[in-house]
């Protein structure tokens, strides 16, 4: 069964710092690729996603995700946090094939100090 | 309404006792479904329906978890003869259909605690 695995549980920045969590998934075949992430007392919001074409995705809020299929990578960035990226953040995978169920990794939590 | 509707927010409930969880999808979302967010397991997902049909339960962690979902519309996640281990939050989600370029939609949860 495919998995996900993110390598940072807890991350702490300063604001203006550059951000780059680490996703990395076990699937050989076509995936498509989400970050998720969690404001505090907030729900699950789609950052952004990868289905195909260009391997580097940008989303709302500033950040970015490279696709590097060699590497099995989706890593997330960002140039100069700030202090309401303060949250938690998921990277999940689905097949292309059959239903879209989403497989997550465990999450990063990262704090932001202004 | 404009997001995915879940209910009750939080339920606290004794060991033993029957709970149902409900949600609201988006208008519109013929795709749901259920995952569950607990400190152990991380988020994992439960089932998902095609309007009113669950072709896979075999993410449902016991035969004591059921779901149904009826009109197309509002599901209900049921779990009997509560246990502790079934401390977590439920999350609802909703696309437009299973295509695999649909996003889920997430509702803000049930926080269920199983005394």
């Amino acid at each position: 069964a495919q998995s996900v695995s993110q390598h940072n549980h807890h991350v702490i920045l300063s604001e203006a710092a550059s951000l780059e969590l680490g996703c990395n998934y076990s699937y050989g075949g076509t995936v498509n690729l989400f970050w998720y992430v969690q404001y505090p007392g907030q729900h699950l919001q789609l950052l952004l996603k990868y289905f195909s074409g260009d391997p580097l995705v940008k989303g709302i809020k500033g950040f970015e995700a490279e696709f590097i299929k060699s590497k099995f990578s989706f890593n997330l960035r960002k140039p100069s946090v700030q202090w309401s990226d303060t949250a938690e953040y998921f990277c999940a995978v689905t097949l292309n094939t059959g239903f879209q169920k989403l497989v997550f990794g465990t999450g990063t939590r990262l704090l932001v100090s202004p | 309404g404009a997001g995915v509707s879940q209910s009750p927010s939080n339920k606290v409930t004794e060991k033993g006792k029957d709970v149902e969880l409900r949600c609201d999808p988006i208008s519109g979302h013929t795709a749901l479904y259920w995952y569950r967010q607990s400190l152990g397991q991380g988020l994992e997902f439960l089932i998902y329906f095609q309007g009113n049909s669950a072709p896979d339960k075999s993410g449902l962690p016991s035969d004591r978890f059921s779901a149904e979902r009826t009109g197309g519309s509002v599901s209900t996640l049921t779990i009997q003869r509560t246990q502790q281990e079934d401390s977590a939050v439920y999350l609802c989600a909703s696309s437009w259909d299973l295509s695999f370029n649909q996003p889920q939609h997430f509702g803000d949860g049930t926080r269920l605690s199983i005394l």
